[in-house]
């Protein structure tokens, strides 16, 4: 079956513009996960959709990052009025509501801000 | 403070022997761990899972232990092969159930022909 689907795959863009990156999970998938890996780094998590629950967005790095869950389905990160700081590879994870589960990548968009 | 550290950044071996990986954590007790394999441009792929009374797992030539007493997971590929060369994290659940993964730096493998 499909797995989990990201786009775009590239993405560059002006300092200071708006980015909305998108998130297919799989489907039948409850919980959607959002990471950030930045060169030579670890994936740092963003924030966490689980069912119909308010989200966690602890790992968000400013107010300017947000992110919506549309019909329990698709995902959209959005981030406002980007730095050259928030270019990284943004990763979308999905897993299902059974625990202890692994989670599946998209394979995620990569985004350079100039 | 909380804290994974992998082994190394970076580790080569000759084709056909076997690569063990170390996966330290501080700070941290899990319910599990999961190892992944990253590939270039690609995004994580699910390898394994260990439970915490679990002591060792197994699938095909891939092995991981976990000891919650020392702290410490080690994964191994035998009969390594230049297709194995990857990038290999680990990941902590320390809350249990569907909660995002706390990720080491990883560890990249080269298998050397």
């Amino acid at each position: 079956g499909a797995g989990v689907s990201q786009s775009p795959s590239n993405k560059v863009t002006e300092k200071g513009k708006d980015v909305e990156l998108r998130c297919d999970p799989i489907s039948g998938h409850t919980a959607l996960y959002w990471y950030r890996q930045s060169l030579g780094q670890g994936l740092e998590f963003l924030i966490y959709f689980q069912g119909n629950s308010a989200p966690d967005k602890s790992g968000l790095p400013s107010d300017r990052f947000s992110a919506e869950r549309t019909g329990g389905s698709v995902s959209t990160l959005t981030i406002q009025r980007t730095q050259q700081e928030d270019s990284a590879v943004y990763l979308c994870a999905s897993s299902s509501t059974v625990s202890n589960q692994p989670q599946h990548f998209g394979d995620g968009t990569r985004l350079s801000i100039l | 403070s909380q804290k994974i550290e992998q082994n190394s950044e970076a580790l080569n071996i000759q084709e056909g022997k076997t690569a063990t990986l170390t996966c330290n954590y501080t700070n941290y007790s899990p319910a599990y761990l999961q190892w992944y394999r990253q590939d270039p441009g690609r995004g994580p792929v699910f390898l394994l899972l260990i439970r915490e009374n679990e002591k060792e797992k197994r699938k095909e030539r891939l092995k991981v232990t976990f000891d919650t007493t020392l702290k410490q997971s080690l994964f191994h590929i035998t009969a390594s092969q230049p297709a194995d060369s990857a990038t290999y994290l680990c990941a902590l659940d320390v809350y249990s159930g569907n909660t995002p993964l706390v990720f080491g730096k990883g560890t990249r493998l080269s298998v050397i022909a």
